[in-house]
């Protein structure tokens, strides 16, 4: 069965420092997202892509936060500057079309910032 | 702008019973879907249930159903059966027809389920 898969499963960085996550999603899938789980907190979105650009971002997607995705099958979430703030879990999740199809969802990556 | 709430920050059932979560949410949209994951302690969001806002009937999934109230923006689930692997954290989420697919969650729902 096709996933979404993202390295690494846990990242410790220090503070102010650059972190990269990953995702590959389902190679089908025309839709990629990122969410954002603060611990005991809900699932927030971060920011949609489709067709090499950003379709959507929320209030949380920042400056200091940029999407790539640089060979056709990665997806990353860069963080230029982490504040302690943004130690949370990391969602990705592809869609094959977008609204009308299921939302599929990697493992996560724990970030901690220290 | 869209929310999602759900009231039950935990819930408790026993195996073999049948247990309720509920889910509200707020939209001036007519047109939408509705969602419900599991996330276990593996972290992972698993798709449990959707439900389209134009289908008047309500979805079922096994021993998932849920309870859709378009007019008075309901969406509980139903779990009948319980078994211990269902204990996990639930969330509703709320997905606009229009837009890029994002979703919008509540603050989740622990389920525990005694043996």
């Amino acid at each position: 069965e096709p996933e979404v898969t993202q390295t690494p499963s846990h990242q410790v960085t220090q503070m102010g420092q650059e972190v990269i996550l990953r995702c590959v999603p389902i190679s089908n899938h025309l839709y990629f997202y990122w969410y954002r789980q603060i611990l005991g907190q809900k699932v927030e979105f971060l920011v949609s892509f489709y067709n090499n650009e950003i379709s959507e971002k929320s209030e949380i997607f920042d400056d200091q936060f940029s999407v790539e995705r640089p060979d056709g099958s990665n997806f990353t979430l860069k963080i230029r500057s982490t504040k302690l703030e943004d130690s949370a879990m990391y969602f990705c999740a592809s869609t094959l079309t977008g609204v009308n199809t299921e939302a599929f969802f990697g493992q996560g990556t724990r970030l901690t910032v220290v | 702008a869209q929310t999602v709430t759900q009231s039950q920050p935990e819930m408790s059932v026993q195996e073999a019973e049948t247990v309720t979560l509920s889910c509200t949410y707020d939209t001036s949209e007519s047109d939408y879907y509705l969602f419900w994951y599991k996330q276990p302690p593996s972290r992972q969001m698993i798709l449990v249930i959707r439900q389209e806002a134009y289908k008047q009937q309500n979805a079922t999934e096994n021993r998932f159903s849920v309870n859709f109230q378009k007019a008075a923006k309901s969406f509980s689930l139903k779990i009948s059966d319980s078994q211990l692997g269902d204990a996990a954290m639930y969330f509703c989420a709320y997905r606009s027809a229009r837009g890029q697919g994002n979703l919008i969650f509540g603050k989740g729902t622990k389920l525990s389920v005694k043996p």
